[in-house]
């Protein structure tokens, strides 16, 4: 399968905990995004990498988070000292960043629940 | 955050219908694509458009790039049970970060 992956899809952890997820791309992409959906609501963006640089953060992206993308290929997306309504899903998703297509392909998500 | 406001926000068909469903939005998108969710997936790439006017099938999908440059519009003939599921419309900008604006989805539920 060449689609995104993302581990773990579910996670569950006590507030105050530190949660780290990843995206694996589609191989040949070199832009990825993270967004944020909570229940009943579409995505929201977070951020986006072009390889290794970080380009673009969201204000919904407080300073417990932090993602990274070290050598442009696969990203970690770290959530220090959860808290309930870090609850949601994450997902990512890649696409080529250049020629004429800018289409957006989605990972299946990690479900994170905060107690 | 900011999110399109599509509508209707659900449906309940029966099987064999026809479905339309619509997206606006206040700003201007050069690039507007539709994804299908099933609960506790991704969403699922149906249908890119990229000028305004443009039409565009996939198989009974159907979409079109409003010619304002802020809406548009998708259509699902003869619907079918696996159909069911939420389908969400996104505006992006191309060549300014390219990230997705959501809108809030329509839930389509197919009655056999």
């Amino acid at each position: 399968d060449t689609g995104v992956s993302q581990n773990p899809r579910h996670k569950i952890t006590k507030r105050g905990q530190n949660v780290t997820f990843r995206c694996d791309p589609i191989s040949e992409h070199n832009r990825l995004y993270w967004y944020r959906q909570t229940l009943g609501q579409g995505p929201e963006f977070l951020t986006y990498f072009q390889n290794e640089a970080q380009l673009e953060k969201s204000r919904l992206l407080s300073d417990r988070f932090s993602a990274e993308r070290p050598k442009g290929s696969f990203s970690t997306l770290e959530i220090q000292r959860t808290e309930q309504g870090d609850s949601a899903m994450y997902l990512c998703a890649s696409s080529f960043g250049g020629g004429v297509s800018y289409e957006q392909y989605f990972g299946p998500g990690t479900r994170l629940t905060v107690t | 955050g900011q999110q399109l406001n599509q509508s209707p926000q659900s449906m309940f068909i029966q099987e064999g219908e026809d479905v339309s469903m619509n997206c606006t939005s206040s700003s201007i998108f050069n690039t507007w694509l539709w994804y299908k969710q099933d609960p506790g997936e991704g969403p699922v790439l149906l249908i890119a458009l990229y000028k305004a006017g443009e039409l565009t099938s996939n198989g009974r999908l159907t979409a079109q790039f409003g010619i304002t440059r802020k809406d548009s519009f998708l259509n699902i003939s003869a619907s079918i049970p696996s159909d069911v599921g939420i389908y969400f419309c996104a505006g992006q900008l191309r060549n300014a970060g390219n990230m997705l604006t959501f809108g809030g989805g329509t839930r389509l539920m197919v009655k056999p």
